[in-house]
């Protein structure tokens, strides 16, 4: 069965650098999304991705945020310098236009520890 | 706006008895999707049950049952004979009847099943 695919499973980052997080969804799926868990705490939305640009966002997803599908497969979320609080997990999701209750595939996360 | 509450923060019962987790949830829309998604200790968040806004019509799937009242927006969900297994956070979430929209999450459930 499809799934999607997240890489690294845990990144561990010093405060001020960059990182790169990669989803790879489905491959029949339009919709990419991102959803951030800081630990112990219910699961956010950051931002949702279609046709090549951003569809929709949350306040989260601020300046220092990027997506980008850079081929085919890849869907990668960008924190440009990263914070003590970006620590949380965060989890790829995809969907496909046509279901009929949008329903979202979600990857297994990645951990992200920033120290 | 959309808003999903989860009132109980942590549930604990022993093993073969009932459990009943509640969600009480906010939209404007009149067509809306509801889920539950299980987060075991592993992190990953594993799809469950799904209901959309004019099927009110409530079942049962092996040892899940979920009970949909639109008329008090609940969408309770219910696990009968409890196993040690399906200890883990459970979340309800929401989403709205348009393409690619988002999954707002209530702040889950911890359920505690014990032997």
């Amino acid at each position: 069965e499809p799934e999607v695919t997240q890489t690294p499973s845990h990144q561990v980052t010093q405060m001020g650098q960059e990182v790169i997080l990669r989803c790879v969804p489905i491959s029949n799926h339009l919709y990419f999304y991102w959803y951030r868990q800081i630990l112990g705490q219910k699961v956010e939305f950051l931002v949702s991705f279609y046709n090549n640009e951003i569809s929709e966002k949350s306040e989260i997803f601020d300046d220092q945020f990027s997506v980008e599908r850079p081929d085919g497969s890849n869907f990668t979320l960008k924190i440009r310098s990263t914070k003590l609080e970006d620590s949380a997990m965060y989890f790829c999701a995809s969907s496909v236009p046509w279901d009929h209750y949008n329903e979202q595939f979600f990857g297994p996360g990645t951990r992200l520890t920033v120290l | 706006a959309q808003k999903v509450t989860q009132a109980q923060t942590e549930i604990s019962v022993v093993e073969k008895e009932d459990v009943t987790l509640d969600c009480v949830y906010e939209t404007r829309d009149t067509t809306y999707y509801l889920f539950w998604y299980k987060q075991p200790p592993s992190g990953e968040l594993v799809f469950l049950i799904r209901r959309n806004s004019f099927d009110e019509q409530n079942e049962i799937s092996g040892r899940y049952s979920w009970n949909f009242q639109k008329s008090t927006s609940s969408f309770n969900f219910t696990i009968t004979a409890s196993q040690v297994v399906d200890s883990a956070v459970y979340f309800c979430a929401l989403s709205h009847s348009r393409e690619g929209n988002k999954l707002t999450f209530g702040g889950g459930t911890r359920v505690l099943v014990k032997p």
